[in-house]
């Protein structure tokens, strides 16, 4: 059964750059069928996509967090990552990762979820 | 971007039958995936490419799509369905309705 767990800082200051690792398991990242992508949560609020990487590299992004974005992917270590510079209370959410279907973009399974705090 | 809306809330009875609609410009053209999410959980994938049910999703959750409004549908309502519900689309970026919160009276 695949799964993925999200791991890295709980907290970040601002200015700084947001770092979170997705690991996968109970399958590869290598397949060709799929995207990997994060999506984040603000508290109370609703899910927005993040951006998604295959695992040749390909990328795409939300466009309102393209410029500040950066997710990579290390297939030796069925991992993929996620950098979000310049943060500020904004970026205050839960960060999920998560599988993309290629193609229409639907996703499943999900992470359990990382709360990531950008404060002081 | 394309937008999606949801209504803030929906309420059912036990037993009874709960619609949740995600409004777009077109809808019906695209494919629309459906999410639950129960309180302090990740999402769950309940319905992709519109109607289409994962292995594990109960036949009561069932979705359509056509003209400017893509449904989902629960029969049969249980207070284990208590959940926000969020639509997704894919439209050469993803994105998600404001969600729903089902409220199962």
């Amino acid at each position: 059964q695949l799964q993925l767990q999200e791991s890295g800082p709980g907290l970040v200051k601002p200015s700084e750059t947001l770092s979170l690792t997705c690991t996968v398991s109970g399958g590869s990242i290598s397949s060709s069928s799929y995207y990997w992508g994060w999506i984040r949560q603000p508290p109370g609020k609703g899910l927005e996509w993040i951006g998604s990487i295959y695992y040749s590299g390909s990328t795409y992004y939300n466009p309102s967090l393209k410029s500040r974005v950066t997710i990579s992917v290390d297939t030796s270590k069925n991992q993929f990552s996620l950098k979000l510079s310049s943060v500020t209370a904004a970026d205050t959410a839960v960060y999920y990762c998560a599988r993309d279907a290629q193609k229409h973009h639907w996703f499943d399974p999900w992470g359990q979820g990382t709360l990531v705090t950008v404060s002081s | 971007s394309y937008e999606l809306t949801q209504p803030l809330s929906v309420s059912v009875a036990l037993g009874q039958t709960a619609r949740i609609t995600c409004g777009g410009n077109n809808i019906g053209s695209k494919n629309v995936h459906w999410y639950q999410q129960k309180p302090g959980q990740a999402p769950v994938l309940v319905i992709y490419r519109d109607s289409n049910r994962p292995s594990g999703i109960p036949e009561r959750f069932s979705g359509s799509n056509s003209g400017n409004t893509a449904t989902l549908t629960i029969s049969r309502a249980q207070a284990g369905d208590e959940a926000d519900y969020y639509c997704q689309v894919w439209d050469s970026s993803t994105g998600f309705g404001g969600g729903t919160k089902l409220t199962v009276l």
